[in-house]
């Protein structure tokens, strides 16, 4: 059962402009949610994270924006670049009382065009 | 990279023969992590722990087994590999629960 819900599956932006990549979660006892980068051959590489007690974190040129009530969160890459082509990982953690776990979205594959 | 390696890189291996992978840290985490990523899945996780000879199951944990005797090292072990175990294997690490996870270089297992 997949908790979590990424989409779309791959994204083509031209540089400079606006990428969006959204997810939805189901389960309410997620309290952690994560994106991540990775590129070819490389681990996924933590890039930005929130919590649900705000509604947006921005750094640099990238946003997390989350909506608790409707149980979706969406990261924003303002003026992408062609070093932005990756795949991108929306994920989500909720803690067992031993440790906590992480459940990740499918993936989007970004490219950013010239 | 947080000082996490993963060995080894690469094996091709035949169904059937016991596989192990192994996820070193040199910065005394507390918690680690298997994961395995296929396309069309993302990573999902397999095993964890929490301390040495503290481990538990994850979402697809059939067919695998860990074992985590020192803080530094974590044990990942197909007993059988089979065909569906082909994959690209994760660890990673989190300094404390509910916390950023940090991932290794990966280790891509072919089973033929």
């Amino acid at each position: 059962q997949q908790q979590v819900k990424q989409s779309p599956q791959s994204l083509i932006v031209q540089k400079g402009g606006i990428s969006i990549i959204n997810c939805a979660y189901e389960n309410t006892a997620f309290d952690y949610f994560p994106w991540y980068q990775q590129f070819p051959g490389k681990g996924p590489a933590l890039l930005i994270a929130i919590r649900p007690d705000v509604s947006e974190k921005k750094e640099g040129r990238f946003t997390i924006s989350f909506n608790k009530s409707a149980k979706q969160f969406s990261l924003h890459i303002m003026d992408s670049q062609p070093g932005d082509s990756a795949t991108y990982f929306c994920a989500a953690s909720f803690n067992t009382g031993t440790a906590s776990k992480l459940t990740f979205g499918t993936g989007t594959r970004l490219q950013v065009t010239l | 990279d947080a000082g996490i390696t993963q060995s080894p890189r690469h094996k091709v291996t035949e169904t059937g023969t016991p596989v192990t992978l192994r996820c070193h840290q040199t910065e005394n985490h507390r918690y680690m992590y298997w994961y395995r990523q296929d396309p069309g899945h993302g990573l999902r996780l397999i095993h964890y722990s929490y301390g040495v000879k503290d481990t538990d199951k994850g979402e697809v944990s059939d067919g695998y087994s860990v074992s985590r005797s020192k803080t530094e090292d974590f044990l990942l072990t197909l007993e059988s590999a089979t065909s569906s175990q082909t994959s690209v294997y994760f660890c990673a690490i989190a300094r404390v629960p509910n916390n950023e996870q940090f991932f290794g270089p990966g280790t891509r297992l072919t089973v033929l």
